[in-house]
């Protein structure tokens, strides 16, 4: 079965501490993973995707396969860090996205 | 260019009236999505559209049709709506290639009474 599951539906931590916000996924096929977040007020917008191995405001995320996991990190959380976090599973050849249930990311001051 | 845009923003219906939410993109994509997103449960996809003139179920299809006879829009009926309908509804939409982006629209907060 297809699935994507976030663990944690709120993750809170203070300011200038690390964030890791856990993504796991189920295929059977070569997976392709997204992060997207989602701002207070603000439409849904892509962080980051594993092909692209890249660093995006801070988060990094990397693909491990054998644990079946893509998980977020940044190593010292901002305020303005909060939000809404989604992993994704692109499945498929028609661009579908199989969603995680989010976790809301709180940074206290 | 205004991206993916959503009609309406906010809607109340009664238990069996009917609507439709209009979705619009101005960046020629091929695909688009619609999505309903409720708590705990993330984006659920209802149906998708990989060019115009076609359409296909999602993880979720049931109680929605869409229609797509133009490239830049995507229709999502309700034809009866009923309480477990109330939701918020996104629509995306990406253009065909791997590893596409998807950009969504500002949803729309639907209530069924």
């Amino acid at each position: 079965a297809q699935r994507v599951t976030q663990p944690e539906k709120l993750l809170s931590v203070f300011k200038g501490a690390p964030v890791e916000l856990k993504c796991n996924y189920s295929y059977s096929g070569s997976p392709e993973l997204f992060w997207y977040v989602q701002y207070s007020r603000q439409r849904l917008q892509l962080l980051l995707r594993h092909i692209s191995r890249e660093s995006i405001k801070g988060f990094t995320a990397d693909l491990n396969k054998g644990e079946t996991s893509f998980h977020l990190k940044k190593p010292f959380a901002q305020e303005e860090d909060s939000a809404m976090y989604y992993c994704a599973l692109r499945v498929g050849n028609t661009g579908k996205l199989i969603f995680g249930q989010g976790t809301t990311l709180q940074v206290k001051p | 260019n205004a991206g993916v845009t959503q009609t309406p923003k906010f809607r109340v219906l009664k238990t069996g009236q009917s609507m439709t939410l209009l979705c619009a993109q101005d960046m020629n994509h091929e695909y688009m999505y619609w999505y309903r997103q409720d708590p705990g449960m993330g984006l659920r996809l209802i149906h998708y559209s990989v060019g115009e003139g076609t359409t296909a179920k999602g993880e979720v299809p049931d109680g929605y049709n869409v229609s797509r006879l133009k490239k830049q829009n995507f229709l999502l009926g309700l034809e009866s709506a009923a309480p477990s309908q109330t939701s918020v509804y996104f629509c995306a939409s990406s253009y065909r290639r791997t590893n596409n982006e998807q950009f969504f629209g500002p949803g729309t907060r639907l209530t069924v009474l």
